[in-house]
C-alpha cells in the first residue's frame, strides 16, 4: 500500500507565478489535510476536505490559496500569484473516514516551494 | 500565546541517556494528543499517541495532565538514531469528523557518542 504521495518535490516558482501542489491520499483515505511549515517554524494547518468537498479552510489565507479535491484524481493546493513569504514546506496529510480523535493522519513527503 | 509551546533545545546528550521533553497546550478542546518526529524537514511521523493514565512504548513513556494542559515524553536510553526533532501536538475534532492538529514548534534532541 502506498503512502501518501506529493509531487513535485521541490518547486521554483518566481514571483507573481501560480503553483500548482498535488497529493494522492493513500487508498482507502477519504480525508485529505494540507500543511505548511515556514522556516524554522511549526507545522499550520491549512484546509481539510473531503472528496468534492472543502470541510474547514480556516487556515488558508484569504487571498491566493486556493485546494481542491475533486472526485477523480489527486488533491491539489493552488497559490496564485506567490511572493516570497510563500516559500515552504507543503505537506499534504490523510486519513480514513472516522470521527475517532486518535485517527492517525498520514504525511507525504511535502513540496518544497522556493520562490525566487 | 503560542498554542502548543515547547522548549525548542537543542537537548545534546550522550548515548544511554534519560532525555525528557515537555509541552504546554492552551486550548482546553484539545481532545487527542500525539508525539511526532521530524528528521531534517523531513515528513512528521507518528512516534505515539498520549492517553490521560499515560502510556509506554519501548524506551518511550508518554504522559497527559489535562488538569495542568501539560504534555511530556521520556526517551530512556538514548540511541543515536533518536536524534531528531520531536513535536508535540494536540487534536481538535472538526466538522466533518476530521482532525485539526496544532503542532509545537518541536524540540531538537541531539545523541552524541
Amino acid at each position: 500500500n502506498a503512502g501518501v504521495m506529493q509531487n513535485p518535490r521541490h518547486l521554483v516558482r518566481r514571483r507573481g507565478q501560480e503553483a500548482r501542489l498535488r497529493c494522492s491520499p493513500m487508498k482507502g483515505h477519504s480525508h485529505v489535510y494540507w500543511y505548511r511549515q515556514l522556516p524554522e517554524e511549526g507545522l499550520k494547518f491549512m484546509v481539510y476536505l473531503q472528496k468534492e468537498n472543502i470541510i474547514d479552510e480556516s487556515g488558508m489565507p484569504k487571498e491566493r490559496f486556493s485546494a481542491e479535491f475533486p472526485k477523480e484524481g489527486p488533491s491539489i493546493l493552488r497559490i496564485q500569484q506567490v511572493v516570497r513569504g510563500d516559500s515552504a514546506a507543503y505537506f499534504c496529510a490523510s486519513s480514513p473516514e472516522s470521527g475517532y480523535s486518535y485517527n492517525e493522519q498520514f504525511f507525504g513527503p511535502g513540496t518544497r516551494l522556493t520562490v525566487l | 500565546r503560542k498554542e502548543v509551546e515547547q522548549d525548542p533545545g537543542p537537548f545534546n546528550v550522550p548515548e544511554g541517556a534519560t532525555v525528557a521533553f515537555n509541552c504546554t497546550y492552551s486550548n482546553s478542546a484539545s481532545q487527542s494528543f500525539f508525539w511526532y518526529r521530524q528528521d531534517c524537514r523531513k515528513e512528521p511521523k507518528l512516534l505515539m499517541s498520549v492517553y490521560s493514565s499515560g502510556n509506554e512504548d519501548g524506551r518511550f513513556t508518554a504522559q497527559l495532565n489535562r488538569a495542568s494542559q501539560y504534555i511530556s515524553l521520556l526517551i530512556r536510553d538514548s540511541k543515536l538514531s533518536d536524534s531528531a526533532t520531536y513535536l508535540c501536538v494536540v487534536n481538535e475534532i472538526i466538522r466533518g469528523g476530521g482532525n485539526k492538529l496544532t503542532f509545537g514548534t518541536g524540540t531538537q534532541l541531539k545523541v552524541e557518542l
